[in-house]
């Protein structure tokens, strides 16, 4: 069964650091996003990704946050200078098109990012 | 008041039992509705999507009332399997390509032999 993958697991950074999660969509899917959620809090919505460009953004998704699809499979969240508050779970989600109500999104096994 | 609320739980059931979980939203122009299924420390899954007729899918049965704004999943005969946190899911556009979706804190379900 085809699935989001997400790289790496777990990463521990001090805090002021730039990092980099990855995910590697659905092949033929078309919509990307990032959500992300706190420890023991809600998922909440960062950006989606469509033809190329930002389609939508939360106010968490301030200029520390940047996303890229640098090739045709990978999709990447980057935090230039990360804070205590960054520590979350980062999940990367795709769907494969419009269709309408019924619309599943897919989610990756998230990347867990301490900020010490 | 907060945009999609669900009690928190924990609901501690027997196996065999019906448990029944409530959501509510805030925004009156949303568009659809899910129910997702988060196991500890593991992503959302899809558990269905909920319609205005109401829907069933084995022993699971959603409803939705727009007047109320209201969402419920009722889950019959409960496994052990179904132990995990259910979040009630609402997307304020029509198709998840426009918009984000936006997640409840969830309830959390634990069920007992």
């Amino acid at each position: 069964e085809p699935e989001v993958t997400q790289t790496p697991s777990h990463q521990v950074t001090q805090m002021g650091q730039e990092v980099i999660l990855h995910c590697v969509p659905i092949s033929n899917h078309l919509y990307f996003y990032w959500y992300r959620q706190i420890l023991g809090q809600k998922v909440e919505f960062l950006v989606s990704f469509y033809n190329n460009e930002i389609s939508e953004k939360s106010e968490i998704f301030d200029d520390q946050f940047s996303v890229e699809r640098p090739d045709g499979s990978n999709f990447t969240l980057k935090i230039r200078s990360t804070k205590l508050e960054d520590s979350a779970m980062y999940f990367c989600a795709s769907m494969g098109d419009f269709t309408g109500e019924t619309g599943e999104l897919f989610f990756g096994e998230g990347s867990r990012l301490t900020v010490l | 008041r907060k945009e999609v609320e669900q009690d928190p739980g924990p609901f501690n059931v027997p196996e065999g039992a019906t448990v029944a979980f409530n959501c509510t939203y805030s925004n009156s122009a949303s568009q659809s509705f899910f129910w997702y299924r988060q196991d500890c420390r593991k992503e959302p899954k899809l558990l269905m999507s909920v319609y205005s007729s109401g829907n069933e899918d084995g022993r699971f049965t959603a409803q939705l009332n727009r007047a109320s704004q209201y969402i419920s999943l009722l889950i019959r005969d409960s496994k052990l399997s179904d132990s995990a946190t259910y979040l009630c899911v609402v997307n304020p556009r029509y198709g998840g390509s426009q918009g984000n979706l936006i997640f409840g804190k969830g309830t959390k379900l634990s069920v007992k032999p």
